[in-house]
Order: structure tokens, then sequence, then C-alpha cells
């Protein structure tokens, strides 16, 4: 079963602009990590917040953690046309190994 | 150094006959895991492997699904019998160890389609 849920499903904006997605989870967490994913091939790891974490940066990341609301937010700044890709969130729960995935948002970025 | 590598990177199969996928990992990397993905979904965990022993099988969708891993190295997951709705990307990933918030590199996955 699928702990995370992003939102929105799918996004579009113009190049430069900023996106910004959400995810919701339901148990509690020991961190939670955002992949990206293009062609709907290999993911790729952005960035891991720790449940005692509120915010990280990464480059042109930036990701929020609020665990009384079990919510995260993945925000890219100065969108590229490289930044087009499906976005997920996927926590890891305390004494658990495996990542629980969301069903993603599609981010179009247009030049 | 190499990421994780799966092979194929696509198989097409017709319904009822067996196939096999195959994950390298990364070297040193003592965690390995199995997911799947149907097309536009999330990825769905089938098992994970510390070493050569699978602690959980709980995620394999039936027992028509087996999964080993010898050296504690490669990976090898079967799909016996295969029906229609075994068509998916399967992923593999590994990591450094388990529990201690490591990243999990993913390989490019094996499309399969079953027809």
């Amino acid at each position: 079963s699928q702990q995370g849920e992003e939102d929105p499903q799918a996004l579009s904006i113009q190049e430069g602009e900023n996106a910004t997605m959400n995810c919701s989870y339901k148990t509690s967490i020991n961190n939670l990590q955002w992949y990206r994913q293009n062609s709907g091939r290999g993911l790729v790891h952005l960035i891991l917040i720790r449940s005692n974490e509120r915010e990280k940066h990464s480059g042109r990341l930036r990701v929020t953690l609020d665990t009384s609301k079990k919510s995260s937010s993945l925000l890219i700044t100065a969108s590229r046309a490289a930044d087009t890709a499906s976005y997920f969130c996927a926590t890891e729960s305390y004494n658990d190994y495996k990542l629980s995935f969301g069903a993603g948002t599609t981010v179009t970025v247009r030049a | 150094g190499a990421g994780v590598s799966q092979s194929p990177s696509n198989k097409v199969t017709e319904k009822g006959k067996d196939v096999e996928l195959r994950c390298d990992p990364i070297s040193g990397h003592t965690a390995l895991y199995w997911y799947r993905q149907s097309l536009g979904q999330g990825l769905e965990f089938l098992i994970y492997f510390q070493g050569n022993s699978a602690p959980d099988k709980s995620g394999l969708p039936s027992d028509r699904f087996s999964a080993e891993r010898t050296g504690g190295s490669v990976s090898t997951l079967t799909i016996q019998r295969t029906q229609q709705e075994d068509s998916a990307v399967y992923l593999c990933a590994s990591s450094f160890a388990t529990g201690t918030s490591d990243e999990q590199y993913f390989g490019p996955g094996t499309r399969l389609t079953v027809t």
C-alpha cells in the first residue's frame, strides 16, 4: 500500500517559475525522501529530510517537513526545461527498511 | 564507479511463460530492494534482501513471484506463469545498509510486457 500522496498530480509551469508540490503521509516516519524519475525509468535521489529536521536545501531544491501535519513540500526554484520529470516522495518508517512511495507529481516545464 | 544495473532492459513474453530479471547492485551495498511500478503509478515494494537473506517477502504479489540473492551481490527476480497484470517496470535498488537513513540507488529498471 502507498503511504505518501502527492499533490498536485500534474503541474505545468513556465521556465524560470517556481514549482511546488506537496506530500502527505499517514504513519510516523524516520525520514522522508524525494526522488525524480525521467521517462518512466530509474529514480534519482534528490534529498532526504529526517524527522527531526524542518527544512533542507540542496541547490535549487527546498524541502520542508511538518511532522505534526504529516506533510512535506518540495520547492524547485527557477525551473528549467530539464526539470521536466515525475517527482515522488517516499517515507521510511522506524524499524522499517523499505520505502513507501506516493503516486508522484508530473512536472512539465515549458520553454 | 558503476551504478545499479539491471537486465534485460526490456522483456516481452507470452502469457504463461516464466521470466527472470536480474539486478547487479553497487559493490559493497548490503541491502537490495525490488519494486514494481505499473503505468502511471508509484512504486510498489516487493522484497528486500539484507545480505543473502530476505527477512520480508510480504510484498510479493503471489506465489508465482520469487527472488534470490547469491554471494551478497546479484539478485534474480523470477516470475512464473506470467499474467498480463504482471506487465510493469521492475526496479531494483541498493543501499549500504538498512535502518540508517541511507538513500537507495536505483537501477534503470526492466520493462516487462506480457502479451
